[in-house]
């Protein structure tokens, strides 16, 4: 059972334009998440992130909102940039508990120029 | 910005063989992670430690083993190579929610 969905798995946007990722979890003791880059031969690189308590975190051109309700979490860049392309994944995790992160599938972004 | 070392990044070897993923970072993390993943796919925990001498298995069952002698190192070991150990393993380590990744060693078991 996959606690971490990403249901989009590519997405291609303009560059200059809104790029807007998303991402649903179905765990609700899930506190903290977080949004990684990747790409290809390379590790996943940290973007942002946001607690719980929060429902909007912003990093220069990089906003996560988070919707505790709906249980779901975007990640909107703007402006695109072609270096933006790349896999983008989100993660889940319990800070209390272990901080384990679930990760869900990724997405591939493709940003034209 | 975490320091995160992985050995070798890319391993073609024979079935049956023992294998030894380095992984090492400079920050002074208390927590290490192994990941695994397949192409197109998310990452599956598969080891995680808390410390020294601490070692746990993850969310994916593996074949695989750990240890944690030092903050700085845990390798991971498969002592008997198989074709379905081919994947990408990922080391990540971190505090404070954030895990900071390595690039990964990609293993390719003929």
């Amino acid at each position: 059972d996959q606690q971490v969905k990403q249901n989009s798995p590519s997405l291609s946007v303009q560059e200059g334009r809104i790029s807007i990722l998303n991402c649903d979890y179905t765990n609700s003791m899930f506190d903290y998440f977080l949004w990684y880059k990747k790409y290809p031969a390379e590790g996943p690189t940290f973007l942002i992130s946001i607690s719980s308590i929060k429902d909007k975190n912003e990093d220069g051109r990089f906003t996560v909102f988070l919707n505790k309700s709906a249980k779901h979490l975007s990640l909107h860049i703007v402006p695109s940039q072609p270096g933006d392309s790349a896999v983008y994944f989100c993660a889940a995790s319990r800070i209390s508990n272990t901080g384990k992160l679930i990760f869900g599938q990724g997405t591939t972004l493709q940003v034209k120029p | 910005e975490a320091d995160i070392y992985q050995t070798p990044r890319y391993l073609v070897i024979g079935t049956g063989k023992k294998i030894t993923l380095e992984c090492s970072q400079t920050m002074g993390h208390d927590k290490m992670y192994w990941y695994q993943q397949d192409p197109g796919m998310e990452l599956h925990l598969i080891h995680y430690s808390y410390g020294v001498n601490s070692t746990e298995k993850g969310d994916l069952s593996s074949e695989s083993t750990v240890s944690r002698i030092r903050t700085e190192h845990f390798p991971l070991t498969l002592e008997s190579a198989r074709p379905s150990h081919t994947s990408q393993y990922l080391c990540a380590s971190g505090n404070a929610g954030v895990q900071h990744f390595g690039d990964g060693t990609r293993l390719s078991i003929l």
